[in-house]
């Protein structure tokens, strides 16, 4: 799987957009671009993944570059509950493929009052 | 929503004391897996497990570790002889194939 960089921690003030870059420039063309996240010790929490498209769910948007080479997660209106460590994974997905989740050390988010 | 289920949330062991951590995965997803989680280091992958067997393993998965599908919903992890250095969090995650995996709130695991 792909190596992602991402920077060690980021603020943002509440209600404000929070928007967290991942370099992923090795990434193969048959990889996605998923997005965790693990408020304090709980498990890691699913958010949003993608292919090459933008994408968006209720949680956040995904806006992956053309060249697929990075890609930034956008938590529009973020709250004090946002706050948490956010994982960028790149990760070989197909049908029948069980692979595992390669996590880094991901970006500490905290959103400040 | 449905989601995945561990027990205990904490556990206390002796070292040398065999112990099974536990998961409901959810009821309709087909691969399961085990990570952990040393106190304030990265969470690693531990196995995965596919159709009754285990589908990929890391080097920290040695003879110590296996896993069984035991019934249509349990999932487990076993540490036959649990050294201190097995202390961390246990998360288990399941999926469908390759939709993304969802993970359990873990198991502390407390080696003395």
């Amino acid at each position: 799987d792909a190596k992602t960089t991402q920077p060690p921690s980021m603020d943002c003030a509440e209600g404000r957009a929070a928007n967290l870059p991942c370099n992923h420039s090795t990434i193969s063309g048959n990889e996605y671009v998923y997005w965790y996240r693990q408020i304090h010790s709980q498990g890691p929490q699913y958010i949003i993944h993608g292919l090459k498209n933008n994408e968006t769910n209720e949680m956040a948007s995904l806006i992956i570059t053309e060249d697929r080479k990075s890609s930034t997660l956008i938590l529009p209106h973020a709250t004090l509950r946002d706050t948490a460590v956010y994982y960028c994974i790149v990760r070989v997905a197909g049908a029948g493929t069980a692979s595992k989740l390669t996590f880094g050390t991901g970006t500490r988010l905290q959103v400040t009052l | 929503e449905p989601e995945v289920t561990q027990t205990p949330s904490h556990q206390v062991t002796q070292m040398g004391q065999e112990v099974i951590l536990r998961c409901v995965p959810i009821s309709n997803h087909l691969y399961f897996y085990w990570y952990r989680q040393i106190l304030g280091q990265k969470v690693e992958f531990l196995v995965s497990f596919y159709n009754n067997e285990i589908s990929e393993k890391s080097e920290i998965f040695d003879d110590q570790f296996s896993v069984e599908r035991p019934d249509g919903s349990n999932f487990t992890l076993k540490i036959r002889s649990t050294k201190l250095e097995d202390s961390a969090m246990y998360f288990c995650a399941s999926s469908v194939g390759y939709q993304p995996q969802h993970f359990g709130d873990g198991t502390r695991l407390s080696i003395l």
